[in-house]
């Protein structure tokens, strides 16, 4: 099973770059890796998803090493409404989702 | 237009009870799923439903049972309940089964007194 491995939490202040980290040491070569956001009272969503070098949409970016041991989700200048835990998952884009594994995620505290 | 709704938002319910929660999806997706999110904030997947067939279940107790009436819906009956079921239930979909690109509803959050 791919576990995951995050920080419990972060603090940043309103403007800068902030990146956070997964490892993910027993990633499998079908494995992808998938961010979501989650904020209080409310479900998780989607950020980005990548399997290896860079991907980047309008939200943030996500950097994958050769190894695929780790991952960096970056988000470029956060505001005070990007405070939230973010979720680091690896798993299989397909199949059942036995193996998907949820971890305690990165709670994001963007402080003015 | 909400993608993912769910009913009620707020479900306080005393022990032994039955309860039901409902979710339907607008998005044309193959497969919805239960999540359960408890007081730890860990997300635990309860069950996958591919074109209104069971596909995983997850270690739940049998109290749970899902029910999908048809591709759009994926109800939670809850039989007997027990305080330790108290917890933020959140109904998901995706393109099909294996597919992360989850969206998920607004969640249940269910309190057993």
């Amino acid at each position: 099973l791919a576990k995951t491995t995050q920080p419990i939490s972060m603090d940043s202040y309103e403007g800068q770059e902030v990146n956070i980290t997964c490892s993910h040491n027993n990633i499998a070569t079908n494995d992808y890796i998938t961010w979501y956001q989650q904020f209080p009272s409310q479900g998780p969503r989607f950020i980005i998803q990548g399997y290896k070098t860079k991907v980047t949409n309008e939200v943030a970016s996500l950097f994958i090493p050769a190894d695929r041991k780790s991952s960096t989700l970056s988000l470029p200048r956060v505001s005070l409404s990007d405070t939230a835990v973010y979720y680091c998952l690896v798993g299989p884009n397909a199949g059942n989702n036995r193996k998907l594994i949820w971890g305690l995620g990165t709670s994001l505290a963007v402080n003015p | 237009d909400t993608a993912v709704s769910q009913t009620p938002k707020y479900l306080v319910t005393q022990m032994g009870n039955d309860k039901s929660i409902k979710c339907e999806q607008n998005l044309g997706h193959d497969t919805m799923y239960w999540y359960k999110q408890d007081s730890k904030k860990f997300l635990k997947i309860m069950f996958s439903y591919n074109n209104k067939e069971l596909i995983i279940n997850e270690t739940v107790p049998n109290r749970f049972s899902p029910k999908s009436p048809d591709k759009a819906h994926l109800n939670l009956h809850i039989n007997s309940l027990e305080l330790g079921d108290s917890a933020v239930y959140f109904c998901a979909s995706s393109q099909f089964l294996g597919n992360y690109g989850y969206t998920f509803g607004s969640g249940t959050r269910l309190t057993v007194v």
